[in-house]
């Protein structure tokens, strides 16, 4: 089956801008996370949800980020008035409600604020 | 959340076999221990998973003592195309999910 898809894979803006990313994950998986990277770092977790359960937004670095998720499924990660320091991939994973189940990734976007 | 500590880095050559250590001396009785390896530009993917013991399947064994504050990936003669970034990753999994912090990981270089 399909899986994780991300847009846009490359998204270029200016500081100061708006921007949406989108995650649509594999179908009947009702865990969804975010995650940024910074060029050679490892993964910096943003946000978790879980069915129709409140989302943990304890990794979310300032109030101008924010996600939501829609009908459990498809997520958008919104980062206002970007900064340089906000360039980085952003990925997103989903995995199955079991125990030990494992995430699948999608290719990620890559930031670049200018 | 356990806490994971790697080596930063490792170097080996084309048909060794490469064993990358993860200590997670607080894990907590229902964590599960999970593999991933991340490729440059490219999202992480799951190799393995285990809870105790020895762990097998086409790509890697996993090892985990009794104690299970440790685990020891094992990747059997390796390739050049297994030069990435290997994460370990530990958390409960049960139902309503977990939270995920995943390490700076470990570089591993295979060499001609």
């Amino acid at each position: 089956g399909a899986g994780v898809s991300q847009s846009p894979s490359n998204k270029v803006t200016e500081k100061g801008k708006d921007v949406e990313l989108r995650c649509d994950p594999i179908s009947g998986h009702t865990a969804l996370y975010w995650y940024r990277q910074s060029l050679g770092q490892g993964l910096e977790f943003l946000i978790y949800f879980q069915g129709n359960s409140a989302p943990d937004k304890s990794g979310l670095p300032s109030d101008r980020f924010s996600a939501e998720r829609t009908g459990g499924s498809v997520s958008t990660l919104t980062i206002q008035r970007t900064q340089q320091e906000d360039s980085a991939v952003y990925l997103c994973a989903s995995r199955r409600d079991q125990p030990g189940g494992e995430q699948y990734f999608g290719p990620g976007t890559r930031l670049t604020v200018t | 959340l356990a806490k994971t500590t790697q080596p930063i880095s490792m170097d080996s050559y084309e048909g060794q076999e490469v064993n990358i250590t993860c200590s997670h001396n607080n894990i907590a009785t229902n964590d599960y221990i999970t593999w991933y390896q991340q490729f440059p530009s490219q999202g992480p993917r799951f190799i393995i998973q285990g809870y105790k013991t020895k762990v097998t399947n086409e790509v890697a064994s996993l090892f985990i003592p009794a104690d299970r504050k440790s685990s020891t990936l094992s990747l059997p003669r390796v390739s050049l195309s297994d030069t990435a970034v290997y994460y370990c990753l530990v958390g409960s999994g049960n139902t309503g999910g977990f939270k995920t912090i995943f390490g700076a990981g470990t570089r591993l270089f295979v060499k001609a």
